[in-house]
């Protein structure tokens, strides 16, 4: 199985700031990658596929890259909305494997 | 728009089973693989199964395989989870959700809660 390991745990942001959220794979995924965003209470909701494509409906603010091992989610600038726990996930190889998080808090 | 509905959470002794099922609308289900990922109180996500879309393929988590089963029922836009053998570890909000890989749309999930 493939480790999926986000740093850092807990990131500490002011509204309007940038943020940057790292996901290393233990091994390379290519660009089978996907980032969630999860509220408290919800669901998941998928914010990036492939790396760095947007999923329907998400805002340009949200940003992903990276291949192989080394990926990252920049948040622009961030939005009351946006305090939440994100998740990585790798889709390349069986059985697909998570994240821990990264939990994006108010500074 | 998309709805998964999960029920058939609860509390069940270890050792014992139980089914979850997944009702889905909105969209044509027998075109898209479904998926299990479970979240255990206060923890991250852990993926548990995928089904295609025809039923011919599924994958398993470690934790769970040998122990659950995914089906689905295209006619009734249905998707299921059989877990037997179930242990306190199990305990935990199971969702349901389409994708293949990448995981497009969830429900809100059921609880599971195994304790004696």
């Amino acid at each position: 199985e493939i480790v999926m390991t986000q740093s850092p745990a807990t990131l500490s942001v002011s509204l309007g700031e940038r943020a940057t959220l790292s996901c290393r794979a233990g091994q390379s995924v290519s660009s089978n990658l996907a980032w969630y965003q999860q509220k408290p209470g919800q669901a998941p909701r998928l914010l990036i596929y492939g790396s760095s494509a947007r999923a329907t409906g998400i805002p340009a603010r949200f940003s992903g890259g990276g291949s192989g091992t080394e990926f990252t989610l920049t948040i622009s600038s961030l939005q009351s909305e946006d305090f939440a726990v994100y998740y990585c996930q790798q889709y390349n190889s069986w059985p697909l494997t998570f994240g821990g998080g990264t939990r994006v808090e108010i500074k | 728009q998309v709805q998964l509905v999960e029920s058939g959470g609860g509390v069940v002794q270890p050792g014992r089973s139980l089914r979850l099922s997944c009702a889905a609308s909105g969209f044509t289900f027998s075109s898209f693989g479904m998926h299990w990922v479970r979240q255990a109180p206060g923890k991250g996500l852990e993926w548990v199964a995928l089904i295609s879309y025809d039923g011919s393929n599924e994958f398993y988590g470690d934790s769970v395989r040998g122990r659950f089963t995914v089906s689905r029922d295209n006619s009734k836009n249905t998707l299921y989870l059989q877990m037997n053998s179930l242990t306190t570890d199990d305990t935990a909000l199971y969702f349901c959700a389409r994708g293949s890989r990448e995981l497009d749309h969830w429900g809100q999930g059921t609880l599971v809660t195994v304790s004696s």
